[in-house]
């Protein structure tokens, strides 16, 4: 959709492979992080979130990893459906401090039969 | 989407005129926030309000407005000295404005196009 990016990177997956998606954060004293994922034209939807306390946090079919050292961050979805296809992007902030929420640009994610 | 509304879904505008964005939520929330999303860019943070009767500036709140009147109404208002308005308007909100990193969850959004 016209509203979440034009020239996105772009992940195609086949339906039923798992996807990885990833995230490069930018403040080191970030500890607070979470996953939305938008579909065109819709606002985003929370998927999870983890602070910095974890290294790993599990949902229903998707999971988040952590690593502080090179302040990565990524999603793995498992067995990847057609209803998955979205953007999907990062936010980053800090517990009890005045500094906002800082969003990334995003990843397509296109699942194809 | 949750308990959060906005509207219009769509909203027209001739260079000149104000236009008032509406977002309405019945979580609950102390704290509500607007974005504003253009395409290759992240989030950006327009005005935000941790309770009633208050709010701050975000990073980029030149040419807008808002009130905080009651607990779960946080109307935007994109003004003529906005330069450029056209734009992806998300509304949010979250638990409490005391942690300012709660989680925020959004509304459908708002695309304002001016003619």
């Amino acid at each position: 959709g016209e509203n979440v990016g034009l020239h996105l990177p772009t992940l195609s997956v086949q339906e039923g492979d798992n996807s990885i998606i990833n995230c490069a954060y930018s403040n080191s004293a970030s500890d607070y992080f979470i996953w939305y994922k938008q579909e065109s034209g819709k606002g985003p939807q929370f998927i999870i979130d983890i602070r910095s306390n974890m290294d790993k946090r599990q949902g229903q079919r998707v999971t988040v990893l952590l690593n502080k050292t090179v302040k990565h961050l990524s999603l793995q979805i498992a067995a990847t459906q057609p209803g998955d296809s979205a953007v999907y992007f990062c936010a980053e902030g800090i517990t009890y401090n005045t500094d906002k929420l800082i969003f990334g640009t995003g990843t397509r994610l296109q699942v194809f039969p | 989407d949750g308990g959060i509304t906005q509207s219009p879904k769509y909203l027209f505008r001739k260079e000149g005129q104000n236009v008032t964005l509406s977002c309405e939520q019945n979580l609950n929330h102390d704290a509500m926030y607007w974005y504003r999303q253009d395409p290759g860019q992240g989030l950006r943070l327009i005005y935000y309000s941790q309770i009633v009767n208050d709010f701050q500036k975000g990073d980029i709140a030149e040419g807008y407005s808002v009130s905080r009147e009651k607990k779960e109404s946080f109307p935007l208002t994109v003004t003529s000295a906005q330069k450029n308005p056209t734009a992806f308007y998300l509304c949010a909100s979250s638990p409490t404005g005391t942690r300012y990193t709660d989680t925020q969850y959004f509304g459908p959004g708002t695309r304002l196009t001016v003619l």
